[in-house]
């Protein structure tokens, strides 16, 4: 079946700009999770939704981020105001739930912001 | 919260030789931990993984061990070929459901 998809693979944006991040979690799947990697580092977690709330969102840096799950399925990670900071790869992962079960990455989107 | 310490953070090794990366948690709760291997410009594929009732899992020349008194686990991967290079990356959650991934290790096999 279809894996994680994200999109855009690549966003490029100035400083100041607001950007949304797309996630389509595998069919099924009730927990979605948001990371954000950067070069040389491990994935960061974000947020964790499991069905259409944020179960914890303790990973968001500060109140310019914000994620939404509206129906369940699809995600989209809002960021407001970016600051060149905020460029890395986002990542997002689906499970069939949460906890202790395996978590399917997508492809993430490549932010850069000039 | 959840503390995984990755080790070492590169590694080479000749092809055929075994590799093994190291990784400690703090949380006592932990009952699950995968390991995920990261190709460059891709994303993160769990390879293989282990749960708390387990000391020993293997599949094919990858294998993980568990040691829940000393609280770590480790991946072993044997006769090694050049298509293992990658950045591998363990990872723990916490009693909630965040996962907390390790720093990563870059391991080259040198044909």
């Amino acid at each position: 079946g279809a894996g994680v998809s994200q999109t855009p693979s690549n966003k490029v944006t100035e400083k100041g700009k607001y950007v949304e991040l797309r996630c389509d979690p595998i069919s099924g799947h009730t927990a979605l999770y948001w990371y954000r990697q950067s070069l040389g580092q491990g994935p960061e977690f974000l947020i964790y939704f499991q069905g259409t709330g944020a179960a914890d969102d303790s990973g968001l840096p500060n109140d310019r981020f914000f994620a939404v799950r509206p129906e369940g399925s699809v995600s989209t990670l809002k960021i407001q105001r970016t600051e060149r900071g905020d460029s890395a790869v986002y990542l997002c992962a689906s499970s069939s739930s949460g906890g202790a079960r395996t978590q399917y990455f997508g492809p993430g989107t490549r932010l850069l912001v000039l | 919260g959840e503390n995984v310490e990755q080790h070492p953070s590169t590694l080479s090794v000749q092809e055929g030789d075994s590799a093994v990366i190291k990784c400690t948690y703090s949380d006592s709760a932990s009952n699950y931990f995968p390991w995920y291997k990261q190709e460059l410009g891709k994303r993160p594929q769990l390879i293989i993984d282990i749960r708390s009732n387990v000391g020993e899992k293997k599949d094919q020349r990858i294998a993980v061990t568990l040691n829940k008194t000393a609280k770590h686990f480790s991946l072993h991967i044997t006769e090694t070929q050049p298509e293992d290079s990658a950045v591998y990356f363990c990872a723990g959650p916490n009693t909630g459901n965040q996962f907390y991934f390790g720093t990563g290790t870059s391991l080259t096999v040198i044909p």
